[in-house]
């Protein structure tokens, strides 16, 4: 059963415009959400993060919003540019004894294609 | 500072072979999280060590295993290899609790 869900497999977007990925998460006990940015044959690269105290957090053209009642979040792309291609994962992380935040829960990505 | 490096890149293996895959994080990060990634199930997390201990385990067979050592390098092993554990291998490092950092991953092929 998955916890964390994108159900957009593909999202394509004119480069200018803005971009949103969603991220729906069923777990109640995650209490910080990732997004990571990955590019064929590399690893994922981390772009923004967000506390389940917050409801927004904001880094350049990235802004994530995490909406807890409805276990939703969202990564704003303002300007989308070409290099933004790539896939995009959610990550959600569970509260933990010690408070590790070593065992990720990855959605399976959203494709974003920016197109010139 | 350098980043998280994974060796071998690249790794073909048969079935019933095992392999051992390597990891050194980055400098000063004790945490280290190990990924498999396959096209149907995605990212799925195997385990974490932190300061040589298993911190935290993924719902995976006991074919896979783990360690990690006093300079917080960290190997996977995975034994009796089957088709299904064809995938990328990504390999995380973090301070403990903030974003972790990850490598390039290793391609395993089982045949």
């Amino acid at each position: 059963d998955q916890q964390v869900k994108q159900n957009s497999p593909s999202l394509s977007v004119q480069e200018g415009r803005i971009s949103i990925l969603n991220c729906d998460y069923t777990n109640s006990m995650f209490d910080y959400f990732l997004w990571y940015k990955k590019y064929p044959a590399e690893g994922p690269t981390f772009l923004i993060s967000i506390s389940s105290i917050k409801d927004k957090n904001e880094d350049g053209r990235f802004t994530v919003f995490l909406n807890k009642s409805a276990k939703h979040l969202s990564l704003h792309i303002v300007p989308s540019q070409p290099g933004d291609s790539a896939v995009y994962f959610c990550a959600a992380s569970p509260m933990n004894y010690g408070g590790s935040q070593g065992n990720l829960i990855f959605g399976k990505g959203t494709k974003l294609s920016v197109k010139p | 500072k350098a980043g998280v490096t994974q060796t071998p890149r690249y790794l073909i293996k048969t079935r019933g072979q095992q392999v051992t895959l390597s990891c050194s994080p980055i400098s000063g990060h004790r945490s280290v999280s190990w990924y498999q990634q396959t096209p149907g199930q995605g990212l799925q997390f195997l385990f974490e060590y932190f300061s040589e201990t298993q911190r935290n385990k993924g719902n995976f067979p006991g074919r896979f295993s783990g360690r990690q050592f006093s300079n917080s390098r960290s190997e996977m092993n995975v034994s009796t290899l089957e088709l299904g554990d064809s995938a990328l291998y990504l390999c995380a490092s973090s301070l403990g609790r903030d974003e972790q950092f990850f490598g390039p991953g290793t391609r395993l092929t089982v045949l």
